[in-house]
């Protein structure tokens, strides 16, 4: 049983324009969130997180929103450039699970020139 | 530079023959783990360690063995590979404060035949 799921495998957007990758998760034990970035022929690469004790991070074009009562967190790409373009991986986690990070499926982004 | 090191990082192999990811880290990190990547599933954690000689079995540890001497190295060890474990390897670290934000290595992509 997935625990945390992307639904959608891809998504192309125009350069400029928002790109928003939606997560969903079903284990209520999750209380740290993160978003990882991979290139091909690159190990993931830590984007964003996000506490569940908030709604909402900011760090620059990169925004996460945490909705606990739908189990849904979002990240937004504001505005998206073409060096965006990777696979995003969304992961959760809690305390206790000594750093087991239940990855997503992931979202393969395409950003357009 | 801070990083994550893997070797090899690729590999073709043959049933029963046993061998040996290598993983390396220069960040003084405590905790390591191993996740392995197989289409349609995301990454799953294999083994963690949060320190030297404490060891801890993952999601899917079976077929797989680690070690942990040293701080900086946490190597993967498949005692006698199968074609089920082709598939592609991330070793990872972080500060024990910090364990659910890991780094990651490139990986190593290892064929079983």
């Amino acid at each position: 049983d997935q625990q945390v799921k992307q639904n959608s495998p891809s998504l192309s957007v125009q350069e400029g324009r928002i790109s928003i990758l939606n997560c969903d998760y079903t284990n209520s034990m999750f209380d740290y969130f993160l978003w990882y970035k991979k290139y091909p022929a690159e190990g993931p690469t830590f984007l964003i997180s996000i506490s569940s004790i908030k709604d909402k991070n900011e760090d620059g074009r990169f925004t996460v929103f945490l909705n606990k009562s739908a189990k849904h967190l979002s990240l937004h790409i504001v505005p998206s450039q073409p060096g965006d373009s990777a696979v995003y991986f969304c992961a959760a986690t809690y305390g206790g699970s000594q750093g087991n990070l239940i990855f997503g499926k992931g979202t393969k982004l395409s950003v357009k020139p | 530079e801070a990083q994550v090191t893997q070797n090899p990082r690729y590999l073709i192999t043959v049933t029963g023959k046993k061998l040996t990811v290598t993983c390396s880290q220069n960040m003084n990190h405590e905790y390591m783990s191993w996740y392995r990547q197989d289409p349609g599933l995301g990454l799953r954690q294999i083994y963690y360690s949060m320190n030297v000689e404490v060891t801890d079995k993952g999601d899917v540890p079976e077929g797989y063995k680690v070690s942990r001497k040293e701080k900086r190295n946490f190597p993967l060890i498949l005692e006698s590979p199968s074609p089920n474990q082709t598939s592609l390897y991330f070793c990872a670290s972080s500060s024990i404060a910090r364990a659910d934000t890991q780094y990651f290595g490139p990986g190593t992509r290892l064929t079983v035949l």
